[in-house]
């Protein structure tokens, strides 16, 4: 079965840390990998992708990774800010192509920065 | 620059009362389509949309209906309102092929009592 998998489920830091968040998935077969941010009350907006053979990319002070042999993904985020607070939602994409029908959503990570 | 709209942002329904959530791009998307998102589940699909004229369901479709007469605008039915229904909806779009992302609307808020 096709399932993305996110860790922690809720994490809380101090401005300033850093932290990372992690995304384990099993689908096949896999197009590319998105991070998505959640803020209260809106919808998801899309951080950064990953595709196969891409193995970091970085996106101001967020930072995904991808291992595709293990199927593993992380988000790090460096000098949390108080804005950063949201939840991260990791989505991978079957195949490729845009239908909407292939992507598989984990959880999310609920990330609060206190001050 | 509007993207994807949402209306309402917020109703409250009784069981049995029927409703259309709205949705609209402006970005010319081809894809569009609408998910739930309920506390611990994540986002679910409801339908979706490969172009106008086309429809199909995702992983929970019942108890909705949808349609795509045009490019812009999504409508998501609700023919007889249940309790269980009470989620937050979210619209979004995509382009055509290729690794794109999904645009998502601001989201309606939805109490079914």
């Amino acid at each position: 079965k096709n399932q993305v998998e996110q860790s922690p489920q809720s994490l809380i830091i101090l401005e300033g840390k850093n932290c990372t968040l992690q995304c384990n998935y099993t689908v096949s077969p896999f197009s590319n990998l998105r991070w998505y941010k959640q803020d209260t009350g809106r919808g998801p907006v899309s951080l950064t992708i990953m595709t196969f053979s891409e193995n970091t990319k970085s996106n101001g002070r967020y930072t995904a990774t991808l291992d595709a042999d293990t199927k593993q993904s992380s988000l790090h985020i460096t000098a949390s800010q108080l804005s950063d607070s949201a939840s991260y939602i990791c989505v991978v994409s079957l195949n490729y192509g845009g239908s909407q029908g292939n992507l598989i959503f984990g959880k999310g990570t609920k990330l609060s920065v206190k001050p | 620059n509007a993207g994807v709209t949402q209306t309402p942002k917020f109703q409250v329904l009784k069981t049995g009362q029927s409703m259309t959530l709205q949705c609209a791009q402006d970005m010319n998307h081809e894809y569009m389509s609408w998910y739930r998102q309920d506390p611990g589940m994540g986002l679910r699909l409801i339908h979706y949309s490969v172009g106008a004229g086309i429809t199909d369901q995702g992983e929970v479709p019942n108890g909705y209906n949808v349609s795509r007469s045009t490019t812009e605008d999504f409508p998501l039915r609700l023919l007889s309102a249940a309790p269980s229904q009470t989620s937050v909806y979210f619209c979004a779009s995509s382009p055509v092929e290729g690794n794109t992302e999904a645009f998502f609307g601001q989201g309606t808020r939805l109490t079914v009592v």
